[in-house]
């Protein structure tokens, strides 16, 4: 059974950094792109970036509104994935879900998403 | 950024209706339109990929159509468990962009 499990979300200030966990099982981790999306409370979806899979080299792209700001990384020996925010802004507040896309493909279909952790960025 | 427009934003229905949406792309996308279910409190979750493409394990009661452009979405018989919100996304290019969503309530 493929389970994604985020950790890391919490309260932090403005300015401020936090890292995100996404905990992968069930699947080859290394044979999928994984993404971020995030949904800000009571808003639609906001993607926020990805990183490609082995056979391409775990490439990342990012949505413009936080690029140069978060990172996305991954470790295969763990099947985890990774989100590295920093400058936080009150803007990011959120559920962060990590996501697999089907198959080995780079088309972003969205086929598993985790339950999502709470980013809250406030003074 | 290609834009998702994505209608009505909300509607009201009752257990056994027709239910249709409607998602149109600022450009051509091909067919490379995926359809989210979202309960309260829960994940998106998968329900058509590919414009037309039914997910593994979703009931045949949902059914999307389109290329292009213009793409609609579709209940057959409304059930209880399907009062959510739902929401197109775009595969074409990135980045990745979804839908306003749409809100169905029970009348």
């Amino acid at each position: 059974e493929v389970q994604l499990v985020e950790s890391g979300g919490g309260l932090v200030q403005p300015g401020g950094s936090l890292r995100l966990s996404c905990a992968a099982s069930g699947f080859t981790f290394s044979d999928h792109y994984m993404d971020w999306v995030r949904q800000a409370p009571g808003k639609g979806l906001e993607w926020v970036g990805r990183t490609t899979n082995k056979a391409n080299s775990y490439t990342t792209q990012y949505a413009a509104s936080v690029k140069g700001r978060f990172t996305i990384s991954r470790d295969e020996s763990k099947s985890s994935l990774y989100l590295q925010m920093n400058s936080l802004k009150t803007e990011d507040t959120a559920v962060y879900y990590c996501a697999r896309r089907q198959g080995s493909s780079a088309w972003g279909i969205i086929d598993y998403w985790g339950q999502g952790t709470l980013v809250t960025v406030s003074s | 950024d290609i834009q998702m427009t994505q209608s009505p934003s909300s509607l009201s229905a009752s257990v056994g209706d027709r239910v249709t949406i409607t998602c149109q792309a600022s450009q051509d996308i091909n067919n490379h339109l995926n359809w989210y279910q979202q309960r309260p409190g829960e994940a998106p979750k998968l329900l058509i990929y590919g414009a037309s493409n039914l997910a593994t394990g979703v009931p045949s009661s949902f059914s999307g159509r389109g290329s292009g452009t213009d793409f609609a979405f579709t209940i057959s018989s409304l059930q209880p468990e399907d009062f959510a919100t739902y929401y197109c996304q775009q595969y074409d290019n990135l980045p990745l962009t979804f839908g306003g969503g749409t809100k169905v309530e029970i009348k």
